[in-house]
C-alpha cells in the first residue's frame, strides 16, 4: 500500500534559519502530495499541495516540489519565524484502486523556533 | 469562514462503555472522514464516507467502530466497548465534491477521548 516517511523531530532552529523537513513516499499511480501544519491545540490545516510531478507548492514562505524521480516532497523555508513553531505533516492522497484514494499522513515533525 | 466543528472537545469514559463523537462538516462538502492521533504519534486514517456509505476504511476500523450521518448536518463516530488503547484525539475532516475537490481536507479541532 501507499506510505509516507518523514524525518523525525524535533527540529530546533533559531529565528531566520533555513528549514528543511524531508519527506519521501511510496505509492502506486500518481498521488497528490500535501503538507499540513498543526499548531498547538488545533486541528490540521493545509499548508501547501502539489498534484503532479514537478509541481511546486508554496504558501507563507514555505515551498515543496513534487519529485517523482526521487519520490520526495521536501518542505523548505528560507527564514523561519517563532510563529512557525508547530508540527508539520507530509501527506499523500492516493490515486489508484490498488493503493486506495484516502489521504495518509507521515508521522509528523515538530519544529521549535527560538527567538 | 466555514469550518468543521466537533463535539465534545474532551470525553472521559470508563473502559467498556460506548462513546459517540460528533462532527458537523462544512455545509457544502460531501466527503467525510475520521482520523485518529494517539498522543505523540502519527495521524491514522480510520474511514471515509460518501453518499451515505463507507468509501474506504482501515484495518483499525473494525466492528468496534461505526459511522453514521443521521441527518443533513451531523456525522458521527461510534466506538463500542471502549478499550484503553482507544484513548486518542479523533479528528473529523470533510472535503467538497467534483471540481472544487482539490484533495484538501478541512479538519475540525478534534475530540480527545480518554478511556480509564
Amino acid at each position: 500500500g501507499n506510505s509516507v516517511t518523514q524525518m523525525e523531530g524535533p527540529v530546533t532552529l533559531s529565528e531566520e534559519a533555513f528549514l528543511t523537513i524531508n519527506c519521501t513516499y511510496t505509492a502506486t499511480g500518481y498521488p497528490s502530495l500535501f503538507w499540513y501544519v498543526q499548531y498547538p491545540g488545533e486541528g490540521l490545516q493545509l499548508l501547501l499541495k502539489a498534484t503532479k510531478a514537478d509541481d511546486k507548492g508554496s504558501n507563507k514562505g514555505f515551498e515543496a516540489t513534487y519529485r517523482k524521480e526521487t519520490t520526495s516532497f521536501h518542505l523548505e523555508k528560507g527564514s523561519v519565524q517563532v510563529s512557525d513553531s508547530a508540527v508539520y505533516f507530509c501527506a499523500l492522497r492516493g490515486a489508484s484502486n490498488t493503493g486506495g484514494f484516502k489521504t495518509i499522513f507521515g508521522a509528523g515533525t515538530r519544529l521549535f523556533v527560538k527567538a | 469562514e466555514p469550518e468543521v466543528t466537533q463535539t465534545p472537545s474532551h470525553q472521559v469514559t470508563q473502559m467498556g462503555q460506548e462513546v459517540i463523537l460528533r462532527c458537523v462538516p462544512i455545509s457544502n462538502h460531501l466527503y467525510f472522514y475520521w482520523y485518529r492521533q494517539i498522543l505523540g504519534q502519527k495521524v491514522e486514517f480510520l474511514v471515509s464516507f460518501y453518499n451515505n456509505e463507507i468509501s474506504e476504511k482501515s484495518e483499525i476500523f473494525d466492528d468496534q467502530f461505526s459511522v453514521e450521518r443521521p441527518d443533513g448536518s451531523n456525522f458521527t463516530l461510534k466506538i463500542r466497548s471502549t478499550k484503553l488503547e482507544d484513548s486518542a484525539m479523533y479528528f473529523c475532516a470533510s472535503s467538497p465534491l467534483g471540481q472544487k475537490n482539490t484533495g484538501e481536507l478541512f479538519f475540525g479541532e478534534g475530540s480527545r477521548l480518554t478511556v480509564l
